[in-house]
């Protein structure tokens, strides 16, 4: 199916544990986002990538570590996940046409760290 | 630095009555602004935007949105509230200034709307 999908959906894991968090879209987009949205937060901007193989830093990102290597994947793993970490974690894309235009959002992951 | 506020958590409105959902920006240049609405369980869907031009603007669903230049105000309006409508709203602005794709949301409001 088109459109932007977020795998899995729903986690459970462990304090210390490494996580990936999946993200695919089909619209050939160039820009991909990371978000994080906690209660009272809205939502705040972890990582985003302009094109494959580049990668920059958000609001909040210490604890995160992204990679692009193909236009249309941008996992987010959590090298040592932290109960502060327990959100829901939205990717999204944009199209490459600049800064005008609106994001299109994947479903969510939510992920809870006991 | 850029920033947008939604100053209330919760809006209560009936159904057939008009809604208004209040959001105000600040950032050092020409604002870009949208509005998302996001339903339980699922990710936020673009409403409308505002760039330049007219100072209201129209959206999906039957929403608009007016711009207010000398209040720094987005708020989102629609003339007649349906059920459906409730859901999480979020203003987000981004800073034609400073360039970029960084989008600032706001926390959201709650919108409920009672048949």
């Amino acid at each position: 199916d088109a459109g932007i999908t977020q795998s899995p959906r729903y986690k459970i894991t462990e304090t210390g544990r490494q996580v990936t968090l999946m993200c695919h879209q089909t619209w050939s987009h160039s820009y991909m986002f990371w978000y994080r949205q906690d209660l009272g937060h809205g939502l705040r901007l972890i990582y985003y990538s302009a094109a494959a193989d580049i990668t920059d830093k958000g609001e909040v990102p210490d604890g995160y570590v992204v990679s692009r290597s193909k236009t249309e994947n941008f996992p987010l793993t959590l090298e040592s996940a932290t109960r502060s970490q327990t959100s829901v974690y939205f990717c999204a894309s944009t199209v490459t046409t600049g800064a005008l235009n609106e994001q299109f959002f994947g479903p969510g992951t939510r992920l809870t760290v006991l | 630095a850029q920033s947008v506020a939604q100053p209330e958590d919760q809006v209560n409105v009936a159904e057939g009555n008009p809604l208004t959902v209040k959001c105000t920006y600040s950032v050092s240049g020409n604002p870009y602004l949208f509005w998302y609405v996001q339903y339980p369980n699922r990710g936020l869907q673009f409403l409308l935007k505002y760039i330049t031009g007219d100072n209201l603007v129209k959206g999906s669903y039957g929403f608009e949105a007016e711009f207010n230049k000398s209040q720094t105000s987005f708020h989102l309006k629609k003339p007649s509230a349906l059920v459906s409508d409730s859901a999480l709203y979020f203003c987000a602005v981004r800073d034609s200034g400073t360039g970029g794709f960084k989008t600032i949301f706001g926390a959201g409001t709650r919108l409920f709307v009672k048949a």
